[in-house]
């Protein structure tokens, strides 16, 4: 199976400055036929579910605001929040969708300093 | 407007048997994977397992396998999450979510219900 581990388990941050969260994956998570990594981004905020942020490691949900980006290929993976805004503060986890079962990291709380 | 809703809060004992749900609508039920995710309290998230109600194919992670059963009811574009025994460990809130269509097996989910908080306590 693969374990998901994410860096780190909390970050505060200024507001406007930037948010950076690292997911690594214990195998790749890069599928040779299609080039595609198979990592997805969520938020939850307290009391809600989780929101799709970004998908193949890169690609945005739409809706999501441009200030979150991912980066990363193979086993090391980023999620950047470019510029911190109050509404920001939240979780953020990372899943594997490589194969089954499927494996989420074990989130990284964000808040203001 | 694609929606997943699910069933309400549930308060039971250990040892009884529970089934809730998770109903789709605004969208084509028989062509996205359906998964549950397990929240315990003040905990991450955990993938349960997930159907294609296409084919009924179903999946679990080791640590659910054997310990709740997923199944639907294509007619009422439903999925249900069963245990036949609850523990105390089973407190936790409890998410449905979609994943896009077009894949053959479950992928990131796209959409997800408000969540099912289940109580299990004597």
């Amino acid at each position: 199976d693969i374990v998901m581990t994410q860096s780190p388990d909390s970050l505060a941050v200024s507001l406007g400055e930037r948010a950076t969260i690292n997911c690594k994956s214990s195998q790749p998570v890069l599928y040779g036929s299609t080039n595609k990594n198979y990592l997805a981004w969520y938020q939850q905020k307290p009391g809600q579910p989780p929101n799709l942020l970004i998908y193949w490691a890169s690609t945005r949900e739409s809706g999501v605001p441009d200030r979150f980006s991912g980066s990363g290929s193979g086993t090391d993976f980023t999620l950047t929040i470019s510029s911190l805004q109050a509404e920001d503060v939240a979780f953020y986890y990372c899943q594997q969708y490589y194969y089954t079962p499927l494996a989420f990291g074990q989130g990284t709380k964000v808040e203001i300093k | 407007e694609v929606q997943l809703v699910q069933s309400g809060v549930e308060v039971k004992k250990p040892g009884q048997s529970l089934t809730i749900s998770c109903k789709g609508s605004g969208y084509s039920f028989s062509t996205h994977w359906i998964g549950w995710v397990r929240q315990m309290p003040g905990k991450g998230l955990e993938w349960m397992g997930s159907i294609y109600p296409g084919d009924y194919d179903t999946r679990y992670s080791p640590s659910s396998q054997g310990q709740v059963s997923i199944s639907l009811d294509e007619s009422i574009s439903t999925v249900y999450l069963h245990w036949s025994s609850l523990r105390a460990s089973d407190t936790a809130m409890y998410f449905c979510a979609r994943c896009p269509t077009g894949t053959t097996s479950p992928y990131f989910f796209d959409y997800w219900g408000q969540g099912t908080l289940v109580t299990v306590s004597s």
